[in-house]
């Protein structure tokens, strides 16, 4: 696609209940990237795949947190048992390559836990 | 010390003023330095990378010293559509040269 695709763009989660959020990076992209972005902050880092490996989940902030990336495409940002906590948005980013280059987001799924 | 910091702001500024914001990192293996512009509810979307002989794209500007740790932008003629929050970004470098370390933003509103 022309763009990451994130999916659904909002979400609203009764405390306790699971979730799972959708990226579908660009075409070709090999690394992709999480973030969680709270209320009035810079989005922080949450974990890192290049194609189907997940090298990097040092972001993710607690075990119920799980990512996963099987086909080296679309990737699922998992919640287990979501907290209010967890509200925030998520971001999905993917890139050519990595290191000096900026990476494109996608618009993010909003996350509210009631 | 947080990694990156930035200016609080926010900033209110009329049309056409110039605005400069300043950023720190205190990781000196950091390698890589950009400015992303944020509109409101959307997501962050790259403005420029930030070089170390400073590097110019229209009216904005940025400049990176290495020796003190500081990055700025600065925008000229600011125009209405300017506004968005600006956020300083840097990466780890080293082994972790894939992770972004962003600022908290400024937000800056350009008022007619």
């Amino acid at each position: 696609g022309a763009g990451v695709s994130q999916s659904p763009r909002y979400k609203v989660a009764k405390r306790g209940q699971d979730v799972a959020l959708r990226c579908d990076p660009i075409s070709g992209h090999v690394s992709l990237f999480w973030y969680q972005q709270a209320l009035g902050q810079g989005p922080e880092f949450l974990t890192y795949f290049q194609n189907e490996a997940q090298l990097d989940k040092s972001g993710l902030p607690s075990d119920r947190f799980f990512a996963e990336r099987p086909e080296g495409s679309v990737s699922t940002l998992k919640i287990q048992r979501t907290q209010q906590e967890d509200s925030a948005v998520y971001l999905c980013a993917s890139s050519l390559e990595t290191g000096n280059y900026g990476y494109t987001f996608g618009s993010g799924t909003r996350l509210t836990v009631v | 010390r947080k990694e990156v910091e930035q200016d609080p702001g926010p900033f209110n500024v009329p049309e056409g003023a110039t605005v400069a914001f300043n950023c720190t990192y205190s990781n000196s293996a950091s390698q890589s330095f950009f400015w992303y512009r944020q509109d409101c509810r959307k997501e962050p979307k790259l403005l420029m990378s930030v070089y170390s002989s400073g590097n110019e794209d229209g009216r904005f500007t940025a400049q990176l010293n290495r020796a003190s740790q500081y990055i700025s932008l600065l925008i000229r003629d600011s125009k209405l559509s300017d506004s968005a929050t600006y956020l300083c970004v840097v990466n780890r470098g080293g082994g972790s040269n894939y992770k972004l370390t962003f600022g908290k933003g400024t937000l800056l509103t350009v008022n007619p």
